[in-house]
């Protein structure tokens, strides 16, 4: 069965930084893209972040490059996202998703989410 | 930045009926869109991809169409399980956007 199991949110202060990570089974890992997608209470979905397989190209929202970084261990099957530089408005559910292929394709596998929440 | 609206925001329809939700991009994305369901309190779901192309497991009631800029969701017979928020998404470049979602109910 595929699989992706989030951990690493929590409650952090503005400016500190928070390291997500997203553990994958039940596919070949390295061979797709992968993305973080956010959700803020009560509203709809963001893209965050996206790292392909084989060459890691990355890409990043606006709003979050320069403070974010994407990576990914393809040989523990782990996505992270580290994150730096945290502000209220990054207050949100933070979903790992498996893309169908490369970067541009649709995501058929989310997580179960992890809950980041920047306040002081 | 390319921006996709959805509409109608919500919409609540009978059991049976059927429901057509469009999707809009601000430029042409050829047919790089996706639709997600999202049950509340659960974790997206892939409907459709490549604007039309069924997710395995997916029930057949659900359908997409279009290319370029203007997309739609159809269900074909509503069912109390498609209670939900559903969105689209562009993935043909980055950053890749949703719609702001519908939310569809049961009338």
């Amino acid at each position: 069965e595929v699989q992706l199991l989030e951990s690493g949110g929590g409650l952090e202060q503005p400016g500190g930084s928070l390291r997500l990570s997203c553990a994958a089974s039940g596919f070949t890992f390295s061979t797709y893209a992968m993305s973080w997608v956010r959700q803020a209470p009560g509203k709809g979905l963001e893209w965050v972040s996206s790292i392909n397989g084989g060459n890691s190209d990355t890409f990043y929202t606006d709003s979050v490059r320069g403070r974010f970084r994407i990576s990914r261990d393809n040989s523990k099957d782990t996505l992270y996202l580290q994150m730096s530089g945290l502000r209220a408005e990054d207050t949100a559910v933070y979903y790992c998703a498996k893309s169908r292929g490369s970067y541009g394709s649709a995501s058929d596998v989310w997580g179960q989410g992890t809950m980041v929440t920047v306040s002081s | 930045d390319i921006q996709m609206t959805q509409s109608p925001s919500s919409l609540s329809a009978s059991v049976g009926d059927r429901v057509t939700i469009s999707c809009r991009a601000s430029q042409g994305i050829t047919n790089s869109l996706a639709w997600y369901q999202q049950i509340p309190g659960k974790v997206p779901k892939l409907l459709i991809y490549a604007a039309s192309t069924l997710q395995s497991g997916v029930p057949s009631r659900f359908s997409g169409s279009g290319s370029g800029t203007d997309f739609t969701l159809t269900i074909s017979s509503l069912q109390p399980e498609d209670v939900a928020t559903y969105y689209c998404q562009r993935y043909n470049s980055v950053p890749s956007t949703f719609g702001q979602g519908t939310k569809v109910e049961i009338k």
